[in-house]
């Protein structure tokens, strides 16, 4: 199984700041098959990014994904207060498909 | 607008059985694969089940595998998991899911899901 770990657990950024969270595999995800999840409390998951860096349909541009084999990035270029959140990588390379613990980002 | 709408859910002993509904509206179910995804209190996603477009094949987590059963009735746009001999740890909300239209098993689309508690 590969174990994803995401770091830092927690990020506390102000509004208009940049993001940057990390996804670390414990093995190589080969096809890049990474993608990112944003969770607000009490809502279901959102789909941000597939495949390591391509933008789900209505995600702003204000997110990107990049890395390949077994490190790999989410980037907010500038944070908006609907941005604060928590983010989990999740891998579909291998199964059994398998999530990170997720990275809280919350307003400094 | 695509919707998944999930029911179900609800408190349990241990030892027991539940069936959880997905109801999916918006879109061509009999595209896309679907699964379910589960969190428990406080803890991260993780995945259950997927089921293939044909009402055929499902894949499991090996921890639950045996335990749940996925199913699918393309005629009601519709996903199931029979949960039996349920226990503590399986409490969690559980989710329903749709796959991306890529390759793979990431989900583009999720209800709001439906809480199940394994409590005596």
């Amino acid at each position: 199984e590969i174990v994803l770990t995401q770091s830092p657990g927690t990020l506390s950024l102000s509004p208009g700041e940049r993001a940057t969270l990390s996804c670390r595999a414990s093995q190589s995800i080969r096809r890049s098959y990474l993608a990112w999840y944003q969770q607000k409390p009490g809502q279901a998951p959102r789909l941000l990014i597939y495949v390591a860096s391509r933008r789900a349909t209505g995600i702003p541009d204000r997110f990107s994904g990049s890395g390949s084999g077994t490190d790999f990035t989410l980037t907010i270029s500038r944070l908006e207060p609907e941005d604060f959140a928590v983010y989990y990588c999740q891998q579909y390379d291998s199964s059994p498909w398998t999530f990170g613990q997720g990275t809280k980002v919350e307003i400094k | 607008e695509v919707q998944l709408v999930e029911s179900g859910g609800g408190l349990v002993q241990p030892g027991g059985s539940l069936r959880l509904s997905c109801a999916a509206s918006g879109f061509t179910f009999t595209n896309y694969w679907m699964s379910w995804v589960r969190q428990a209190p406080g803890r991260k996603l993780e995945w259950v089940a997927n089921i293939n477009t044909d009402e055929g094949e499902g894949d499991f987590v090996d921890s639950l595998r045996g335990r749940f059963t996925i199913s699918r009735d393309n005629a009601k746009s519709s996903v199931y998991l029979q949960m039996n001999s349920l226990r503590v740890e399986d409490t969690a909300v559980y989710y329903c899911a749709r796959n991306g239209p890529a390759d793979g098993d990431y989900y583009d689309y999720w209800g709001q899901g439906t809480l199940v508690t394994v409590s005596s």
